[in-house]
């Protein structure tokens, strides 16, 4: 799997936008561009996933530039809710059977 | 909402007992995995199901067993308990989706202390 760079923290104030960054570049044409969250001493969370097309659900936007090397996570108005530790991940389809490896990832905090 | 649920958040056990480790989800999911996570390692793959009664190892099985007699409970069995097995495990499922993703959903995970 392609490896990914972000940054090691970043600060929000409370209802703004959150956009956290991920580098990609060695991603490879079959590769999905995955988001986690972690909040402390909690399961990992599946925030949202793409491909090439920009993506958006309930929880935030997934922005991915035209030549795949990186992307950007949109939370539209955080809240002290989202501090936690986001990891971006790039994942080949392989059937089902392939396991999820977080990095280091971005620890977010949301100041009031 | 996919939910996978895990018997317990926090389990405090002795070194050489048996250790039992459940995980259900109730989404019908075909693909089951149990991960252990440590500071500084990142998660670790320990073993994965497919099907019912099927399992492959993932990438530290040694000290594990695992149990799936049905498709919505995945059991991870720490056969005679260290206290380097002293972590958080995660358990997650996946389906694969008709655009061909394996979208991997986690537990609450339960973390382990072996004394």
């Amino acid at each position: 799997d392609a490896k990914t760079t972000q940054p090691t923290s970043m600060d929000c104030a409370e209802g703004r936008a959150a956009n956290l960054p991920c580098n990609h570049s060695t991603i490879s044409g079959n590769e999905y561009v995955y988001w986690y969250r972690q909040i402390h001493s909690q399961g990992p969370q599946y925030i949202i996933h793409g491909l090439k097309n920009n993506e958006t659900n309930e929880m935030a936007s997934l922005i991915i530039t035209e030549d795949r090397k990186s992307s950007t996570l949109i939370l539209p108005h955080a809240t002290l809710r989202d501090t936690a530790v986001y990891y971006c991940i790039v994942r080949v389809n392989s059937g089902g059977y392939q396991k999820v490896t977080f990095g280091t990832g971005t620890k977010l905090q949301v100041i009031p | 909402d996919v939910k996978v649920t895990q018997s317990s958040r926090y389990l405090v056990k002795r070194t050489g007992e048996k250790v039992f480790l459940e995980c259900v989800q109730d989404m019908d999911h075909e693909n089951m995995f149990w991960y252990r996570q440590d500071p500084g390692l990142g998660l670790r793959l320990i073993y994965f199901s497919y099907d019912v009664k099927m399992k492959e190892k993932g990438d530290i099985p040694e000290g594990y067993s695992v149990s799936r007699e049905k498709k919505e409970r995945f059991s991870l069995i720490l056969e005679s308990a260290s206290t380097n097995q002293t972590s958080m495990y995660l358990c997650a499922s996946s389906l694969i989706s008709g655009g061909g993703t394996d979208t991997q959903y986690f537990g609450p995970g339960t973390r382990l202390t072996v004394l």
